[in-house]
């Protein structure tokens, strides 16, 4: 079954303490991204990668870091978070840059104290 | 710079009726694609639709339609025969052909209740 999946779906954390969402697909497709969802404000990109060891910022990159190591992975990293990062995340892939639906993983919940 | 515009906040529609989600966008892309999204309280995100801006006709999926208007850079969806479980948020979105990272710009969602 074609699947993007993330892992932790929920997640309580405090101020400070590093931590790392994974994302992983298995469509090969070349294009990652990630995304956050705030009440009022729809979703926002945060980052993308087009392919293996490239990424690039998005529309709200900051305090976050991503990598892309393999073309299937594309973990999301927030070194240090804080309350303003609790939110809703999803990891979306898709094959054609200019056409062609995002393919959502179930979306991770994040509440940092 | 990319923006959509969704006006209803809430949107209540009877059971079986046809119900017209709003969007407005607007961009300076020549070419672009239109999305529409379905977010069920589960939280996952569920592709409905898309229309490209060169398409002729509008686009239809089952009981979803989006009302395709360039001149006026709107892109409603319709759905019919609407059933208990469309009761969702809806959010609609774009990507210009020009945009970096393959990125969609969405709206800020429509929340839609479906009454018995």
């Amino acid at each position: 079954e074609a699947q993007v999946t993330q892992n932790p779906r929920y997640l309580i954390t405090v101020t400070g303490k590093k931590l790392t969402v994974t994302c992983s697909q298995n469509m090969n497709h070349e294009y990652m991204s990630w995304y956050r969802q705030d009440p009022g404000l729809g979703l926002r990109q945060i980052y993308y990668s087009m392919n293996v060891e490239v990424t690039d910022k998005g529309d709200v990159p900051e305090g976050y870091k991503v990598s892309r190591k393999e073309k299937r992975n594309f973990p999301l990293i927030l070194e240090s978070p804080s309350p303003n990062q609790t939110s809703l995340y999803f990891c979306a892939s898709n094959k054609e840059v200019d056409t062609g639906e995002l393919f959502f993983g179930e979306g991770s919940r994040l509440t940092v104290l | 710079a990319q923006k959509i515009t969704q006006t209803q906040p809430g949107m209540f529609v009877q059971e079986k009726e046809a119900v017209t989600l709003d969007c407005t966008y607007d961009t300076s892309d020549p070419s672009y694609g239109l999305f529409w999204y379905k977010q069920p309280s589960s939280g996952e995100m569920i592709f409905l639709i898309y229309q490209g801006s060169y398409d002729q006709q509008n686009a239809t999926e089952g009981r979803y339609s989006l009302n395709f208007q360039k001149a006026r850079k709107s892109a409603n969806l319709v759905i019919s025969a609407s059933q208990l479980g469309d009761s969702a948020m809806y959010f609609c979105a774009m990507r210009g052909l020009r945009t970096s990272g393959s990125r969609l710009t969405f709206g800020e969602g429509t929340q839609l209740t479906v009454n018995p």
